[in-house]
């Protein structure tokens, strides 16, 4: 059964950089869309941006000036990176395997990431 | 850029009871429109895809309907375990998800 798990930095301060990494288990890489998907506290789901497996990445445009999305296919996994962040970007960070079709059907647990000084 | 919303916001039900939530697109989305279902402290977790089909281990009782602009997930009899937050999301040009209904104990 594929699964994935992810794991990164968790408190930080304002204008550091969030990174996160997710690693798919059990299953092909190819054929799907990595994504990065956040929650802020009693809030909505916002997608931040995927990347597929030959390394070709998306990002919603409200926030594509502070994310790299990368993949190792060595490893199987992909990493999140979110420069300069605020208090705003306090939010649980989930990562999500998107199919072709478009519905997200595989979750990571999440993380949540504050962000305070 | 696509905008959904999601109506009502709060839907009060009592188990056994038939649960109706709508989400509407600001423009056509074709059946590129998915729902979800989010219990506290958890990740989401995929119920319809393609507007109308039902994710691999999704009971019955859930259905979705619609197309275009205007979209429902029906929930024929809730279940204990229903009460929940229930996202729609559309797939044309990049993923957006709808602000969520959550539907409690009535």
């Amino acid at each position: 059964q594929v699964q994935l798990q992810q794991w990164g930095a968790g408190l930080l301060k304002p204008s550091e950089t969030l990174s996160l990494t997710c690693a798919v288990y059990g299953g092909s890489f190819s054929g799907y869309y990595w994504s990065w998907i956040r929650q802020a506290p009693g809030k909505g789901l916002e997608w931040i941006g995927e990347i597929n497996h030959s390394g070709s990445s998306i990002y919603n445009p409200s926030l594509e000036s502070r994310v790299t999305i990368s993949i190792d296919r060595s490893k199987n996994q992909f990493s999140l990176k979110l420069s300069s962040v605020t208090a705003a970007d306090t939010a649980v960070y989930y990562c999500s395997r998107r199919r072709a079709s478009g519905s997200f059907d595989l979750w990571g647990r999440g993380t949540l990431v504050p962000v305070s000084s | 850029e696509i905008v959904l919303t999601q109506s009502p916001v709060t839907l009060s039900v009592s188990p056994g009871e038939r649960a109706t939530l709508s989400c509407r697109a600001s423009q056509s989305v074709s059946s590129k429109l998915a729902w979800y279902q989010q219990k506290l402290g958890q990740a989401p977790r995929l119920l319809i895809y393609d507007a109308s089909n039902r994710a691999t281990g999704i009971p019955a009782r859930f259905s979705g309907s619609g197309s275009g602009t205007d979209f429902t997930l029906t929930i024929s009899s809730l279940e204990p375990e229903d009460f929940a937050v229930y996202y729609c999301q559309q797939y044309t040009n990049w993923p957006r998800f709808g602000p969520g209904t959550k539907v409690d104990i009535k």
